[in-house]
């Protein structure tokens, strides 16, 4: 079972900023919260990871809570190419990734 | 700088028939997993390698599914006697070991398996 929560789905126009919000009550201390991307026909791709507080790359912001009982993935200014599925994990080390359904965002013009 | 490659692309096959499905890892990648993809699903955990370990074959569905990781690169999934619940995308992915915090894994293109 996943031991995450997240929204099936979300639309937005382009130009706005998109937060997804992911619950993941029993995270466990050696975790980190992890966002994969899926486009149709590919594979997932690395997003983002943060263990605690605020992780900023050239792609996404990703907002942690001190408690980590929650994470929020943050798109800023979103364009019809980031319609994807938006995976969060959470999980240590190599291990293998336990996949939710994801959170289907579709961007409209 | 190539990343994860996998086998063929599509692959069509009848009932019963056996299927062989390459990946090519990232090169130094230590860590090697095979996920399968059903149509409108999520991944699906099939089988894991870690260097010279045995794999951890707990996410196989039956006896019909094998893996194998030769040299330590190169591994082959292997499905015997396809059925058509057996059609899905199989994915592969690679990852350094890492010694903190948690691997990326660096996923391929799939093999899109269609069991008529």
């Amino acid at each position: 079972l996943a031991k995450t929560t997240q929204p099936i789905s979300m639309d937005s126009y382009e130009g706005q900023e998109v937060n997804i919000t992911c619950s993941h009550n029993n995270i466990a201390t050696n975790d980190y919260i992890t966002w994969y991307q899926q486009f149709p026909s590919q594979g997932p791709r690395f997003i983002i990871q943060g263990y605690k507080t605020k992780v900023t790359n050239e792609v996404a912001s990703l907002f942690i809570p001190a408690d980590r009982k929650s994470s929020t993935l943050s798109l800023p200014r979103v364009s019809l190419s980031d319609t994807a599925v938006y995976y969060c994990l959470v999980y240590s080390g190599n291990t293998p990734l336990v996949f939710g359904k994801g959170t289907r965002l579709s961007v409209i013009a | 700088g190539a990343g994860v490659s996998q086998s063929p692309s599509n692959k069509v096959t009848e009932k019963g028939k056996d299927v062989e499905l390459r990946c090519d890892p990232i090169s130094g990648h230590t860590a090697l997993y095979w996920y399968r993809q059903s149509l409108g699903q999520g991944l699906e955990f099939l089988i894991y390698f870690q260097g010279n370990s045995a794999p951890d074959k707990s996410g196989l569905p039956s006896d019909r599914f094998s893996a194998e990781r030769t040299g330590g690169s190169v591994s082959t999934l292997t499905i015997q006697r396809t059925q058509q619940e057996d059609s899905a995308v199989y994915l592969c992915a690679s990852s350094f070991v890492s010694t903190s915090g948690s691997g990326e894994q660096f996923f391929g293109p799939g093999t899109r398996l269609t069991v008529l």
